[in-house]
């Protein structure tokens, strides 16, 4: 089944810098690769998507990119701001073929943007 | 639409009480999950369904969890007899489709003393 590591578990950030968060997946039929956000006491929400036919995404501060090669996928938010600090997750699945595969998470990144 | 819908959202019991916790999804939405958060463990899928049918239970703990989804708008997940370790925050999510976003409700606090 798929395995999903992601790193670092806590980051801290001066606001205005950028933060990168890392994760790597196991099973190359993965193909869908979403990133949540999780703020205190709520649940967690899409930030940004990417499938396995792209490298690459942006959405404003937020990118994604995406080695199929390597197997790994990072989420890079520049100009960070006080508002970003939350708990991050990367997730992977296969959306494509027949198995009807579970989304697989991360452990999650706690990012403090630091004033 | 409201969103996802989970209730309660504190539940405080006894061990070896019986516990139910409820979901209402996203209108629409075919596919509905349960997680359970810890600190430890992070969040871990339980139990998936699709259409009200139930396609991947391997990640309920053991025979104490149960799941089930009687129609289209509501599903339960009961913990019987409840464990001072079951104690962690549970989300409901449901999404559209497999490969589309999944809508998290705010979750249910569970502590079993």
């Amino acid at each position: 089944g798929e395995n999903v590591e992601q790193h670092p578990s806590t980051l801290s950030v001066q606001e205005g810098d950028s933060a990168v968060i890392k994760c790597t997946y196991s099973d190359s039929a993965s193909n869908y690769f979403p990133w949540y956000k999780q703020e205190l006491g709520k649940g967690p929400q899409l930030i940004i998507d990417i499938r396995s036919n792209v490298g690459e995404k942006k959405d404003q501060r937020i990118a994604v990119t995406l080695n199929k090669t390597a197997k790994h996928f990072s989420l890079h938010i520049t100009e960070t701001q006080p508002e970003d600090s939350a708990v991050y997750f990367c997730a992977a699945s296969d959306v494509i073929g027949n198995r009807d595969d579970k989304i697989i998470f991360g452990k999650g990144t706690r990012l403090h943007i630091l004033p | 639409d409201a969103g996802v819908i989970q209730s309660p959202r504190h539940e405080v019991t006894e061990m070896g009480q019986e516990v139910t916790l409820r979901c209402k999804p996203i209108s629409g939405h075919d596919y509905l999950f349960w997680y359970r958060q810890t600190m430890m463990r992070g969040l871990e899928l339980l139990i998936y369904f699709n259409n009200n049918v139930p396609i991947d239970d391997s990640g309920m703990p053991e025979d104490r969890f149960s799941a089930k989804m009687p129609n289209a708008s509501f599903s339960t997940l009961k913990i019987q007899p409840s464990e001072p370790r079951d104690s962690a925050v549970y989300f409901c999510a449901s999404s559209l489709n497999r490969g589309y976003e999944q809508y998290f409700g705010p979750g249910t606090r569970l502590t079993v003393t």
